[in-house]
C-alpha cells in the first residue's frame, strides 16, 4: 500500500513555456501533499504544501506565481512550473500523508526537469 | 539551528556487516515523530522506519532498526547484515506539530553509504 506516482517522469521543454507535473496517491486518499525541490547532491527544500479543496501554503521565498500549486481531489496534485528558465531545472518530488496514524510521508519518484 | 542533524556526509560498510547511521534532532514539541527515508541513484525516497516520541521501545523493520534515546534527541538508524543494494543516500526526517493544522516536515542533509563487496 501507499504508493505515490508522479508523472512525467522526465521532461525537457524550452525556456519560456510551462510545464505541469502530476502527483497522485494510488491507493490512499491524502489529505495533504507535499512539493519539494531537489539539487543534486543535497537534502529536498520544500516548497509547498497543499490540503485538498484549499490553496496551498509556499514556504518562504517560493514564489506562488511560478509554482502553481493545485490539490483538485483526495488523490490528485499538480504543480506547474510557469514560464520555466533554465534556473528552474531540477529533480521535482511530491509526497502524501493520509492524516491517519503515524502520518508518514510517503514519496513519488520524482521529476527530472530540464529547462533548455 | 540545524533542527536535523546528520554529521555523515558518507560512510562505507562492508557487505554482511552492520552499520548505524546518525541523526540528531532538537525539537520542543512534546510530541513528534522521527522518519528514515532512503533515496537510491534512481531519486526515488523509500520510506524505511518511523519512531514516535511516545515510542517506548525502539522501531525495527527487518534490517533496520532505530536507536532512539530520547534524552539525547538521536534517532539513530542501524543497517544489520548489509547488502549491496543498500548503497544510496540516507535521509532523517521529524514531523512537528500541528501548527495551524499542518504538521511540519523537516530533512537532514543525508548521508550516503557505500556497500562493498
Amino acid at each position: 500500500g501507499a504508493v505515490v506516482s508522479q508523472h512525467p517522469s522526465w521532461v525537457i521543454c524550452k525556456s519560456g513555456t510551462s510545464v505541469k507535473i502530476e502527483c497522485r496517491s494510488l491507493d490512499f486518499q491524502a489529505t495533504t501533499m507535499f512539493w519539494y525541490r531537489q539539487f543534486p547532491k543535497q537534502s529536498l527544500m520544500l516548497m509547498a504544501t497543499s490540503n485538498e479543496g484549499s490553496k496551498a501554503t509556499y514556504e518562504q521565498g517560493v514564489e506562488k506565481d511560478k509554482f502553481l500549486i493545485n490539490h483538485a481531489s483526495l488523490t490528485l496534485s499538480t504543480l506547474t512550473v510557469t514560464s520555466a528558465h533554465p534556473e528552474d531545472s531540477s529533480f521535482y518530488i511530491c509526497s502524501a500523508t493520509s492524516g491517519l496514524g503515524t502520518d508518514t510521508q510517503y514519496f513519488g519518484p520524482g521529476t527530472r526537469l530540464t529547462v533548455l | 539551528a540545524q533542527k536535523i542533524t546528520q554529521t555523515q556526509p558518507g560512510m562505507f560498510v562492508q557487505e554482511k556487516e552492520a552499520v548505524t547511521l546518525d541523526c540528531t534532532y532538537d525539537t520542543s514539541d512534546p510530541s513528534y515523530g522521527l522518519f528514515w527515508y532512503k533515496q537510491p541513484s534512481s531519486g526515488e525516497m523509500i520510506f524505511l522506519i518511523y519512531q514516535g516520541s511516545y515510542d517506548q521501545q525502539n522501531a525495527t523493520e527487518g534490517r533496520y532498526s532505530l536507536n532512539f534515546q530520547k534524552a539525547r534527541k538521536s534517532a539513530n538508524l542501524v543497517i544489520s547484515a548489509s547488502q549491496l543494494g543498500d548503497s544510496a543516500m540516507y535521509f532523517c526526517a521529524m514531523r512537528e506539530g500541528p501548527s495551524s493544522g499542518t504538521y511540519k516536515y523537516i530533512f537532514g542533509t543525508g548521508t550516503r553509504l557505500k556497500v562493498l563487496a
